[in-house]
C-alpha cells in the first residue's frame, strides 16, 4: 500500500536545480516526510525531513504544501554524484514503525 | 571509521547451507535494523531492534534468525538458505527519535547457488 507516489525517473543538467516531486496525500497529521538516497550499490542515505514547515540543510531543501499533501525535494546545484535513485517516504517518527521504502525516483544528472 | 560495518560484504553459498551476516555500528544508536533488497530493488524492511528487544518482525520466513547481543551489533542468521534469499541485505542504525535518520551500512551481496 503506497502512500506516496513519485515520478519514475527524472534528468536534470549538472548545476542546474533538480525538482524531485511527491504526492503523500493520504498523510496523517503526526506522519513526517522523510527523503532518503540510494547511490548505485550503496546503501540508502538520509537527506532531510519533515513535518510541516520547510526544512533546508547542507544536502538539500525540503517544500511541503500548506495542506501537507505533497512535497518537493530540491537540490539546488546538483552534480554527477548526485545521480541516484530518491525516496520520499512518510512515517511516524516512532521506532515501532519502520521506514518503507517505495519505488522511488531515478534522477539522472547529465553533464 | 566506517559508521554502520556489515561482513562480508559478498556471500556465495549452495542452498541448504547455513550462513551469518553481521553488523556492527560505533554510532552509539539504540535501534538496528535489517532489509532486504531484491532482485527488482525494493527495500523492504526484516526487522528491527531497540535495545537488543526484537520490536518490529515483518513477515520473514523462521529460517532468518536475528541476533543482537548488544546494542551495537544486529547479526542476520540464515537457515537452508534458499534460490529466492538471493538478494542484498542491509543493516541500519538510528536513535529511538529517529530524527536525524537511519544510518544504512553498504550491503551484503547474498548468492545462494
Amino acid at each position: 500500500d503506497a502512500k506516496t507516489t513519485q515520478p519514475p525517473s527524472m534528468d536534470c543538467a549538472e548545476g542546474r536545480a533538480a525538482n524531485l516531486p511527491c504526492n503523500h496525500s493520504t498523510i496523517s497529521g503526526n506522519e513526517y516526510v522523510y527523503w532518503y538516497r540510494q547511490i548505485h550499490s550503496q546503501g540508502p542515505q538520509y537527506i532531510i525531513h519533515g513535518l510541516k514547515n520547510n526544512e533546508t540543510n547542507e544536502m538539500a531543501s525540503l517544500i511541503i504544501t500548506e495542506d501537507r499533501k505533497s512535497s518537493t525535494l530540491i537540490l539546488p546545484h546538483a552534480t554527477l554524484r548526485d545521480t541516484a535513485v530518491y525516496y520520499c517516504i512518510v512515517r511516524v517518527d516512532d521506532s515501532g514503525y519502520a521506514l518503507n521504502f517505495g519505488k522511488g525516483t531515478s534522477l539522472l544528472v547529465t553533464p | 571509521d566506517t559508521a554502520v560495518s556489515q561482513t562480508p560484504k559478498y556471500l556465495v553459498t549452495q542452498m541448504g547451507n547455513d550462513k551469518s551476516i553481521k553488523c556492527e555500528q560505533n554510532l552509539g544508536h539504540d535501534t538496528m535494523y535489517w532489509y532486504k533488497q531484491d532482485s527488482k530493488k525494493f527495500l523492504k524492511i526484516m526487522f528491527s531492534y531497540n535495545n537488543k528487544e526484537l520490536i518490529i518482525n515483518e513477515t520473514v520466513p523462521n529460517r532468518f534468525s536475528p541476533k543482537s547481543p548488544d546494542k551495537a551489533h544486529l547479526n542476520l542468521h540464515i537457515n537452508s538458505l534458499e534460490l529466492g534469499d538471493s538478494a542484498v541485505y542491509f543493516c541500519a542504525s538510528s536513535w529511538t527519535e529517529t530524527n536525524y535518520g537511519y544510518t544504512f551500512g553498504s550491503g551484503t551481496r547474498l548468492t545462494v547457488v
